[in-house]
């Protein structure tokens, strides 16, 4: 089993749909968990990290359960901005030292007019 | 404030070639990030250091590739002899010394090194 794995998609949705992503992971002493969006050509840029009890930025949420080892975004509202590609980042820390940062493949989001 | 810069942004080169990719990382950050991207195997851990000292270097391919970080303000990435195989977008990115739960653990890419051997 891979350590993240994502549905690569793509998801096609209308400007205004709601959608949401998973990712789940194996390792699970894994800590710290984020959310990235990278657009066609570009670097990485960090959307959200994700918290225990759940976070909430704007349109986007993203919830964790640790129980079941996965991660989700939901976005409201898309907007045509939205397209990108979504990575899921998955960090397991050791003791005092700071750990890799795995990355998914990602999820590709085409927000269609 | 400057980001991580790389250099250079598009390099083609015949095969066999040594490519050497270049790094700046952000003032401050005490991490050093080399990742790999591509299509079919998304975006690759290569190496990476902690106060200029090389912690981890699992990911990187074979004896061809090799990374240095001389100081804090400088890294290298280095190929030799390049495969067309190793064609790839190259991100240099960097971080601070926050905890798991501290904003310091955002990792900040460069705009990439993309790499193209033919």
């Amino acid at each position: 089993r891979k350590e993240v794995e994502q549905d690569p998609g793509p998801f096609n949705v209308p400007e205004g749909a709601t959608v949401a992503f998973n990712c789940t992971y194996s390792n699970s002493a894994s800590q710290s968990f984020f959310w990235y969006r990278q657009d066609c050509r570009k670097e990485p840029k960090l959307l959200m990290s994700v918290y225990s009890s759940g976070n909430e930025d704007g349109r986007f949420t993203a919830q964790l359960n640790r129980a079941s080892q996965y991660i989700s975004l939901l976005i409201r509202d898309s907007k045509l901005s939205d397209s990108a590609t979504y990575l899921c980042v998955v960090i397991k820390n050791y003791g005092g030292s700071q750990g890799n940062l795995i990355f998914g493949k990602g999820t590709k989001l085409s927000v269609k007019p | 404030d400057a980001g991580v810069i790389q250099s250079p942004r598009h390099e083609v080169t015949e095969m066999g070639q040594e490519v050497t990719l270049r790094c700046k990382p952000i003032s401050g950050h005490d991490y050093l990030f080399w990742y790999r991207q591509t299509m079919m195997r998304g975006l690759e851990l290569l190496i990476y250091f902690n106060n200029n000292v090389p912690i981890d270097d699992s990911g990187m391919p074979e004896d061809r590739f090799s990374a240095k970080m001389p100081n804090a303000s400088f890294s290298t990435l280095k190929i030799q002899p390049s495969e067309p195989r190793d064609s790839a977008v190259y991100f240099c990115a960097s971080k601070g010394r926050g905890t798991a739960a501290s904003s310091g653990n955002t990792i900040y890419f460069g705009e990439g090194s993309w790499l193209t051997v033919v």
